[in-house]
């Protein structure tokens, strides 16, 4: 299994420019998230799923949006990037139960200039 | 959920048993804590978990005090490439989501 997969490694962005960050699992877990992490600091939750056609908000979503159209796929879409949105990216995923061992992709650094 | 609170920052000698404590003194009885580290750079990656036992996997033990108020992650013989940022989180069991704090950033040093 390949895991969890993310692309791009590295974006930079204009401001008002938008784009999708791609997130792929093959180990087929009902559960997706995604989390941004600033510099030094921890991980927050923008957005999570917990299954086809079902998507949540986290702690951070503004200015961001996500679709779950399958079970392995869950891109986050930003419109209208912000200087604030530079950031790496994680995706995550998880089977459903209690060891939630969480699966994390090796991330997206993405700058808004 | 309930909030944790880890030293920022600890050091370790090679070898050496790492001990990573950890205060949730509001957890409540239903909420699991879980640890999971950060190499540098790289995605998380999960450690171990419990609920009021204490656990031990290939990677770590974890230690909860029996008012469960606390926890202690320990690694037993410290190596280099342990050297990471350790985030303890307590996760309530009708909930998926990790919230995570800023975490313990342990260096290993030769």
């Amino acid at each position: 299994n390949a895991g969890v997969t993310q692309t791009p490694k590295f974006r930079i962005l204009k401001i008002g420019q938008s784009m999708t960050l791609q997130c792929t699992q093959d180990m087929n877990h009902n559960y997706m998230y995604w989390y941004r992490q600033d510099p030094g600091m921890g991980l927050k939750l923008i957005y999570y799923s917990v299954g086809a056609g079902i998507t949540d908000k986290g702690e951070v979503p503004n200015g961001y949006n996500v679709s779950r159209s399958t079970t392995e796929d869950f891109p986050l879409r930003l419109e209208l990037a912000a200087p604030s949105q530079t950031s790496v990216y994680f995706c995550a995923s998880n089977p459903p139960g209690i060891r939630n061992e969480q699966y994390f992709g090796p991330g997206t650094r993405l700058t808004v200039t | 959920d309930a909030k944790t609170t880890q030293p920022p920052s600890m050091d370790c000698a090679e070898g050496r048993a790492a001990n990573l404590p950890c205060n949730h003194s509001t957890i409540s009885g239903n909420e699991y804590v879980y640890w999971y580290r950060q190499i540098h750079s790289q995605g998380p990656q999960y450690i171990i978990h419990g609920l009021k036992n204490n656990e031990t996997n290939e990677m770590a033990s974890l230690i909860i005090t029996e008012d469960r108020k606390s926890s202690t992650l320990i690694l037993p013989h410290a190596t280099l490439r342990d050297t990471a940022v350790y985030y303890c989180i307590v996760r309530g069991i009708n909930t998926d989501k990790l919230i995570f704090g800023t975490g313990t950033r342990l260096q290993v040093f030769p």
